[in-house]
């Protein structure tokens, strides 16, 4: 069964560079949500899409932007990077068509900022 | 604000017997979602087993289970049988409102299951 995709699975950037993470989600999955795991933390979660409007917004800051596209992918767009930044970003998908229905995650992107 | 609090950082168990992890939340949500997700060592995060706050009947998922006890607002998790992949970070979880995505996570309790 198709999964949710994430890429790149690994980038490094320096301070004050600018990282797109992208989510594909699961075929017919109209719902995509943003989570940052800080090492030894729990995720976080930052903010939410559904049919291409953002519905919820939780820790993002302020230097990152998302948006979900027509085909449902999103993108997490993270400007001027601190040292703070390195994480791991998962994307998670659902589909609110269904009843009952979980979120699934994707494998992560693993983010160092040098 | 929703919180989920998991009072044990690490536990361990024996190989085949059986350990139950932790968990308190507190919510204003009528209707919601409690989880319990998996974080082995590759980092993916795997659904491991999920209750409507609405059922009165504890979730079961072949040897994992909970106990939830809505009014002490308590979602604790039974592994029976351990086994050695059962190694892993658990995360409790809740929801906003039953979206099941928007989540709040627990600290986490590192499981190590010992041959």
């Amino acid at each position: 069964a198709a999964g949710v995709i994430q890429s790149p699975r690994h980038l490094i950037k320096e301070k004050r560079e600018t990282a797109t993470l992208k989510c594909y989600p699961i075929p017919r999955h109209d719902t995509v949500y943003w989570y940052q795991q800080g090492p030894g933390q729990d995720p976080q979660f930052l903010i939410s899409f559904y049919e291409k409007m953002q519905s919820d917004k939780g820790s993002i800051p302020d230097r990152f932007s998302a948006q979900q596209f027509s085909d449902y992918h999103s993108e997490l767009n993270m400007s001027s990077l601190e040292l703070g930044d390195s994480a791991l970003y998962f994307c998670a998908s659902s589909t609110r068509q269904a009843v009952n229905t979980e979120a699934f995650f994707g494998q992560g992107t693993r983010l160092t900022v040098v | 604000a929703q919180t989920v609090t998991q009072s044990q950082p690490e536990m361990s168990v024996q190989e085949a017997e059986t350990v139950t992890l932790s968990c308190t939340y507190d919510t204003s949500e009528n209707n919601y979602y409690l989880f319990w997700y998996k974080q082995p060592p590759s980092r993916q995060m795997i659904l491991v087993i999920r209750q409507e706050a609405y059922k009165q009947q504890n979730a079961t998922e072949n040897r994992f289970s909970v106990n939830f006890q809505k009014a002490a607002k308590s979602f604790s998790l039974k592994i029976s049988d351990s086994q050695l992949g059962d190694t892993a970070m658990y995360f409790c979880a809740s929801d906003y409102g039953g979206s099941q995505g928007n989540l709040i996570f627990g600290k986490g309790t590192k499981l190590s299951v010992k041959p």
